[in-house]
């Protein structure tokens, strides 16, 4: 099984409706992230949790919000879809020791919005 | 100003040879650290090998290694004797321990393609 979990792998939807993208570990991680990928722009970061009481914004959180239920479960979601969402969006962990953090990342979600 | 730069959206590499994929960053932070993850055309992200700020020698991981001139704020990812199965997207990917709240920021990516 993998370590992270994001479902679904595909979502088609239009404009206006809500949206929940959702993540889950069994890494035992506490800190838990989420990116959008769009071509040639790299990954982007949406929004990040150090812990479940902790939650902050990333680089490109406009239209986004998330929720942390427990230290392995994130979701995503996005209030009222627009076209421009469409992406591929990535959940990752990553451990809190110092040094080598990288992340662990997903299998992704391809998001589109029509 | 853009804090990962990866000026190569695309490369060709002929199979068994070496291809260098360059990355540089900015930081004005004294301690970070270097990244490169592989992205195959299934679109997972594999982490490739990382470079701390601080550690005096490249980072090596088998046919992987790290360029890293600090001077120059470079760290380009060296592949040798390159695979078919090589093909695929690179990110390179830097986390600031003190700024930007020690999360990684991604460069644009560069697409290896290589050729049999």
């Amino acid at each position: 099984d993998a370590d992270v979990t994001q479902t679904p792998r595909n979502r088609i939807t239009k404009t206006g409706k809500r949206i929940m993208l959702e993540c889950s570990q069994t890494k035992g991680h506490d800190r838990m992230y989420w990116y959008r990928q769009d071509p040639g722009l790299g990954l982007r970061l949406i929004y990040y949790s150090f812990d479940v009481k902790d939650i902050n914004k990333g680089e490109i959180s406009d239209g986004y919000s998330v929720s942390r239920q427990a230290q392995a479960k994130f979701s995503l979601s996005l209030e009222s879809a627009i076209p421009n969402q469409t992406a591929l969006y990535f959940c990752a962990t990553s451990d809190r020791q110092p040094g080598n953090e990288k992340l662990f990342f997903g299998s992704g979600t391809q998001l589109s919005v029509l | 100003a853009q804090k990962i730069t990866q000026t190569q959206p695309g490369m060709f590499v002929q199979e068994k040879e070496a291809v260098t994929l360059d990355c540089t960053y900015d930081t004005s932070d004294p301690s970070y650290g270097l990244f490169w993850y592989k992205q195959p055309s299934s679109g997972e992200m594999i982490f490739l090998i990382y470079q701390g700020s601080y550690d005096q020698q490249n980072a090596t991981e088998g046919r992987y290694s790290l360029n890293f001139q600090k001077a120059r704020k470079s760290a380009n990812l060296v592949i040798s004797a390159s695979q078919l199965g090589d093909s695929a997207m690179y990110f390179c990917a830097m986390r600031e321990d003190f700024n930007a709240g020690n999360m990684l920021t991604f460069g644009g990516g560069t697409r290896l393609m290589v050729k049999p």
